[in-house]
């Protein structure tokens, strides 16, 4: 049982370019998650989906886009990388009900020089 | 969802009990208590979640207050493994209200 696998673990990228991280449970959760965490902070928030077709924003989405075309996948999809994107992210995902815990894959690290 | 507070820092034994405290004491009746950990770099690991009672499982205790005001989580015999930040986050659990706030935590260091 994988959990929740991230890929790549790390990525550098130039500024202007674009890029997805890949994200995929084998839970058979419904709620998938994009978290970004920058040096010394908490979790923000980027994006989540509640089901397959069904995508919402979190805190901070600007410069993010998502899909979810099926149950497993949840990409995250940076179309023009800039230094503020440097962070680390992370993938999670959880039951349908409201209280159950959210998983966490391994994160993402990713500069933009 | 209400704020917490922890203390930036503790210290524990290895093979002693480690006592984290949170205090959230403007959390509301349908409000959760969660624990994270993240240990070094990895992505947070679920520890436990509870409403009102104590919860126990195999990796830690939670023991909130009748007032539901402060909580402490109880890892009974920590190892070195342990050395990690550990979040108290109080969410309520409802559709529409799916962030994790997390705080900075407590940095716990196991000391051989």
């Amino acid at each position: 049982n994988a959990g929740v696998t991230q890929t790549p673990k790390f990525r550098i990228l130039k500024i202007g370019q674009s890029m997805t991280l890949q994200c995929t449970q084998d839970m058979n959760h419904n709620y998938m998650y994009w978290y970004r965490q920058d040096p010394g902070m908490g979790l923000k928030l980027i994006y989540y989906s509640v089901g397959a077709g069904i995508t919402d924003k979190g805190e901070v989405p600007n410069g993010y886009n998502v899909s979810r075309s099926t149950t497993e996948d949840f990409p995250l999809r940076l179309e023009l990388a800039a230094p503020s994107q440097t962070s680390v992210y992370f993938c999670a995902s959880s039951y349908y009900r409201g209280n159950q815990p959210q998983h966490f894959g391994d994160g993402t690290r990713l500069s933009i020089l | 969802d209400a704020k917490t507070t922890q203390p930036p820092s503790m210290d524990c034994a290895e093979g002693r009990a480690a006592n984290l405290p949170c205090n959230h004491s403007t959390i509301s009746g349908n409000e959760y208590v969660y624990w994270y950990r993240q240990i070094h770099s990895q992505g947070p690991q679920y520890i436990i979640h509870g409403l009102k009672n104590n919860e126990t499982n195999e990796m830690a205790s939670l023991i909130i207050t009748e007032d539901r005001k402060s909580s402490t989580l109880i890892l009974p015999h920590a190892t070195l493994r342990d050395t990690a930040v550990y979040y108290c986050i109080v969410r309520v659990a409802d559709f529409g209200n799916e962030k994790l706030t997390f705080g900075t935590g407590t940095r716990l260091t196991i000391i051989p």
